[in-house]
């Protein structure tokens, strides 16, 4: 079946430096790819909606200019956590739309923890 | 507000019991989807629901899609510890986003 696979599944980081999360859609293209965010023991909260060539759609309450997307490819969309704080610390999960063929079925990465010391 | 009130939210119970899980809505969706979670683990689909009062099997577990598509339930028949996880269920209107439930945490005891 479809695989979408995420890029590092941890990574720690210094407070105040950025750090770049890797969503590939590794046997379909995704045009429409979603970024989410899931505390310990909450259900997935979405942040964006990342759509190749167009500018990410951000949810309520999440800032644009510290959670950086990017969805330069049908494969590959990127989240950029900058000036990272350890409020930030969480586990991001992507997913990815795959084609009429699949039924529009949404496929989830494996997620990746990140941790701001 | 929560778009889709998923009930109930933590769940133990011994192993060969049965259970269900609930997912409500006042919204209608084009389709249902179900998913288990492991922790520190994407969300694994279990099951894609499209039509009202569509039923799905996947060996013990029972799906079922409302008639007016508002609704779904999970039932699990003989629980076993391996059904252990989060189990969340999420909401898509044709090619927009998935609304997700708040999660069921079950737990299977031996």
């Amino acid at each position: 079946g479809a695989v979408v696979s995420q890029h590092p599944s941890w990574v720690i980081c210094k407070s105040g430096t950025s750090v770049k999360i890797e969503c590939r859609s590794l046997d379909f293209q995704a045009t429409t790819m979603f970024w989410y965010r899931q505390f310990p023991k909450q259900s997935l909260m979405l942040m964006a909606t990342s759509n190749e060539g167009s500018k990410a759609t951000y949810e309520q309450g999440v800032e644009k200019d510290k959670f950086l997307i990017n969805h330069a490819s049908l494969t590959l969309s990127t989240l950029t956590v900058t000036s990272a704080h350890p409020e930030d610390s969480s586990f991001y999960i992507c997913s990815a739309r795959g084609g009429s063929l699949s039924g529009n079925t949404i496929y989830f990465g494996e997620g990746s923890w990140l941790t701001v010391v | 507000t929560q778009l889709l009130e998923q009930s109930p939210q933590f769940l133990s119970i011994q192993e060969g019991e049965n259970l269900t899980v609930y997912c409500n809505s006042s919204s209608v969706f084009s389709s249902l989807q179900w998913y288990r979670q492991e922790p520190g683990e994407g969300p694994v689909l279990l099951v894609t629901v499209v039509t009202g009062g569509e039923v799905k099997k996947l060996k013990r577990l029972t799906f079922q899609f409302g008639d007016a598509r508002k609704d779904s339930s999970l039932h699990i028949t003989a629980a076993q510890p391996g059904d252990t996880g989060l189990y969340l269920c999420a909401g898509a209107r044709g090619a927009q986003k998935l609304v997700f439930g708040q999660g069921t945490r079950l737990t299977i005891n031996p």
